[in-house]
């Protein structure tokens, strides 16, 4: 079945510094891939997304690309900020399905002033 | 309200008992999953409503679980004769279609936490 595997977290980082989280993923045809990030105390909410290969997707300074030949979706921010500390879901959808997601087990980013 | 509501925020039960978790999506939103969070997981998909059915139940784990939607608006998630592993974050998301070309774009509530003693 469809899977997602994220890097293990947390990432510790300081107000400024650039970030990568991995993501790849098993999926049978060409899912859409999304990355949902969860602040402390409110709920999941979509960061960005991508629906074909070498699309890019990018929101608040964030960006990941579509790359089918790696079957990955990373996330990167040139700078990030204190107030982007959360935990960042990367996931897929069958292109087949309903919209269900299939979630990887989520990255915890600490971000020190 | 303007987002997904879940009530209760919190739930601590007793081993063997019943219980009930309320969903009330984005008005208008005619797509409703639940999802079940354990710790240090990712959400896991329980349920599809698409209006009034149940499109798609495949990740219920057993027929302990049970989801209705009788409106097609509001949605309660039950569990009889509750054990210590359903404890968990029961996360509820809505969408304005299910079939809508993998927008991806699912409103989540804050979720249920679930703890069985």
């Amino acid at each position: 079945g469809d899977s997602v595997t994220q890097m293990e977290g947390p990432v510790t980082l300081s107000e400024e510094a650039f970030l990568t989280i991995n993501c790849t993923y098993t999926a049978t045809g060409y899912p859409s891939l999304f990355w949902y990030v969860q602040y402390p105390g409110e709920g999941l909410q979509l960061l960005l997304k991508a629906t074909k290969a070498d699309d890019k997707g990018s929101n608040k300074g964030f960006e990941a690309t579509y790359r089918k030949e790696t079957t990955s979706f990373h996330l990167e921010k040139g700078s990030v900020q204190v107030s982007d500390s959360a935990v960042y879901f990367c996931a897929l959808s069958d292109p087949s399905g309903y919209s269900t997601l299939t979630f990887g087990k989520g990255t915890m980013l600490l971000v020190s002033p | 309200g303007a987002g997904v509501s879940q009530t209760p925020s919190n739930k601590v039960t007793e081993k063997g008992k019943y219980v009930e978790l309320r969903c009330d999506p984005i008005s208008g939103h005619t797509a409703l999953y639940w999802y079940r969070q354990s710790l240090g997981q990712g959400p896991e998909f329980l349920i599809y409503f698409q209006g009034t059915g149940a499109a798609d139940d495949s990740g219920l784990p057993n027929d302990r679980f049970f989801a209705v939607r009788p409106e097609g608006s509001v949605s309660t998630l039950k569990i009889q004769r509750t054990e210590r592993g359903d404890s968990a974050v029961y996360l509820c998301a809505s969408s304005l279609t299910g079939t809508s070309g993998n927008t991806g774009e699912l409103f989540f509530g804050e979720g249920s936490r679930l703890t069985v003693l």
